[in-house]
């Protein structure tokens, strides 16, 4: 199976300050990848997603995502935080046309 | 409103006791599936179904059964549950199709507890 890793369990953040959140992907041609939100007590909602063309992605709420082939990263990133952005973050690699791998989460705190 | 159902939200059940989790989507979606969460290693699929009658195994189906005899349902079946089927899980749906599969809607979780 495809893998997905987040080295980041847990970030701390103050409000107003930038977020940058990391994510690999295992090898794949065309890797259609995605972050997801997960507010607490919630389930997960679609940030955004990459799938071909331009390698910086817009998401909703802000957040924006750059895609690197050369280091197979995907990171999240947003230029001020809100304390509404305290939540799990998921990054996910599509594979096999039907299967969606997630990686362990990182988990956002903003403090005030 | 579109959404993706699950029942129930909260179960605490025990050993052997067989249980099922429904989930009803409303969006017409081809594409379901089934997670678990667990603390440390995020979401792992359970099994999937592409379209009615047509379902498959994920990363962790062991212990599970799926059915998918509606397109709008997808219940999730515990025939003996163990302790360590104690998790947070979600349904999730899907328009069918490479560029839209991985577009997930989730419900809002079952927390299940096996004693």
């Amino acid at each position: 199976a495809q893998s997905v890793t987040q080295p980041d369990i847990h970030i701390t953040v103050s409000e107003g300050a930038s977020l940058e959140l990391r994510c690999n992907y295992s090898y794949g041609a065309t890797p259609y990848l995605f972050w997801y939100v997960q507010s607490p007590g919630q389930g997960l909602q679609l940030l955004l997603k990459y799938f071909s063309g331009d390698t910086l992605v817009q998401g909703i709420k802000g957040f924006e995502a750059e895609f690197k082939r050369s280091q197979s990263s995907f990171n999240l990133r947003k230029p001020s935080v809100h304390w509404s952005d305290a939540a799990e973050y998921f990054c996910a690699q599509f594979y096999n046309d039907y299967k969606l791998s997630f990686g362990a989460g990182t988990t956002v705190t903003v403090r005030a | 409103e579109a959404q993706v159902t699950q029942n129930p939200r909260y179960l605490i059940t025990v050993t052997g006791k067989k249980l099922t989790v429904t989930c009803s989507q409303n969006m017409n979606h081809e594409y379901m599936s089934w997670y678990r969460q667990d603390p440390g290693l995020g979401l792992r699929q359970i099994y999937y179904s592409m379209n009615v009658e047509v379902t498959d195994k994920g990363d962790v189906p062991e212990g599970y059964k799926v059915s998918r005899k509606e397109k709008r349902n997808f219940p999730l079946i515990l025939e003996s549950p163990s302790p360590n089927q104690t998790s947070l899980y979600f349904c999730a749906s899907s328009l069918w199709g490479r560029e839209n599969t991985g577009e997930l809607f989730f419900g809002e979780g079952s927390r299940l507890t096996v004693l």
